[in-house]
Order: C-alpha cells, then structure tokens, then sequence
C-alpha cells in the first residue's frame, strides 16, 4: 500500500507567475483535502474534493482552484502568485463512505517559495 | 467551529509519560476530538480521536472530561523520536461527506534525553 505522495518537494517561483501542485492519494482513498502552512504555523485547509467535485473550502481566494481525477489524484493550482503564498503545502487523503469517516493521511508536502 | 486551546511548548524526560491537555470548551455533541502530531519538515501524522470515551491505541492515549470540554493525549513512555508539535483538532463535517481539519497553533513537545 503506497502512501500518499506530492511532487515536486519543493518549487521557486516569482510573483504573477501561476503554480500547479500535484498529489497521489493513498491507494483506496476517495477525498483529496489541501492545506497551507506558512512557517510557525499550523495547516489552514483549502478545500476539499470528493468524487471529482470541490467539497467544502476554507477562506482563499478563487485564485486557488483544484481538481481531483477519476484516479483520486489532485491538483492545486495557484494564479497570480503572492509573496505570502510562500508556504508549505499539504495534501491528505481519506477514505469516506456514508457509514465512516477515516483519518486523513497526509504526503510530505511541497515547499513553495515566491520571489 | 469549536476552537481549541493549547499551551505552545511543553518539555519532558525520555522514557516519562508526556500528558498534553487541549481545552475545547465550544465542542457541540457530534464533533469528535482529533490529535495530529508534526515533526520538523513532514506532513502531520494521525495519532487517535474520540468521541465522549477514553481511547488507547498502540501509540497513545486520549483521556476526555465526562463535559467534553477538554482532553489529555497521553504519550507513555516518551522517546526522542516523539519531538514534534502536537495539534488537538475538533472535527467539523462538511455539507455532503468528509470533513476538514481546524489546525491551531498546536504544542511543541519537547523530549530531552
């Protein structure tokens, strides 16, 4: 059973630039969650996909948008970058059913730095 | 969303228990209590929840009050490899299915040999 996994570690862009972030989830998994945390601070979700459609999203702009594919695979996209969207970004997967709710596991994350 | 308090750092011996207590005095009747921990540079790793009773698993402890409006994660015999900060999260559902997790600031816990 593979973990959860993010691509790339870690990424340089400049301000203005878009990003796409990428992430598998773990085998079995039907929901992809995205977090960010900037230095010195917990995660602050995103969103959330399940069964290929947004599911919930936290206080961000539209400019970070997702997708989730028939894999359960996802991406993060970030238009316009900022200065403070320099973070770490986390991806986590679970397994969620109408009868149970699973922890969320989560990959090693990508570092993003913008310039 | 019922928020959590937690004291920011915390020290303890290696091979002592580490008790980590979490406040969530706002907790409705259906949220349960989450612990995540994160140790430098990785993703947060699942540690245990609960609803209203005390739960044990091979890694930790969860002592919640009988008002559910605070919890202790219980770490038995602390190793250094257990340096990390701890988060206490209370669960929020979402409209369909699946739920997001409320990071706070969390605990750095410190074991010291």
């Amino acid at each position: 059973e593979t973990g959860v996994t993010q691509s790339p570690t870690h990424l340089i862009k400049t301000r203005g630039q878009q990003v796409t972030l990428r992430c598998s989830s773990q085998s079995g998994h039907n929901t992809v969650s995205w977090y960010q945390q900037a230095l010195g601070q917990g995660p602050q979700f995103i969103f959330q996909y399940y069964r290929e459609e947004e599911n919930g999203r936290g206080n961000f702009p539209p400019r970070f948008s997702g997708l989730q594919f028939p894999n359960y695979s996802s991406e993060l996209n970030v238009n316009a970058l900022e200065l403070d969207d320099s973070a770490l970004y986390l991806c986590a997967s679970s397994l969620v059913s109408t009868s149970s709710y699973n922890e969320q596991f989560f990959g090693p994350g990508t570092r993003l730095t913008v310039l | 969303d019922a928020k959590t308090t937690q004291p920011p750092s915390m020290d303890c011996a290696e091979g002592r228990a580490a008790n980590l207590p979490c406040n969530h005095s706002t907790i409705s009747g259906n949220e349960y209590v989450y612990w995540y921990r994160q140790i430098h540079s990785q993703g947060p790793q699942y540690i245990i929840h609960g609803l209203k009773n005390n739960e044990t698993n091979e890694m930790a402890s969860l002592i919640i009050t009988e008002d559910r409006k605070s919890s202790t994660l219980i770490l038995p015999h602390a190793t250094l490899r257990d340096t990390a900060v701890y988060y206490c999260i209370v669960r929020v559902a979402l409209e369909t299915s699946g739920s997001r997790l409320t990071f706070g600031e969390g605990t750095q816990l410190t074991v010291n040999p």
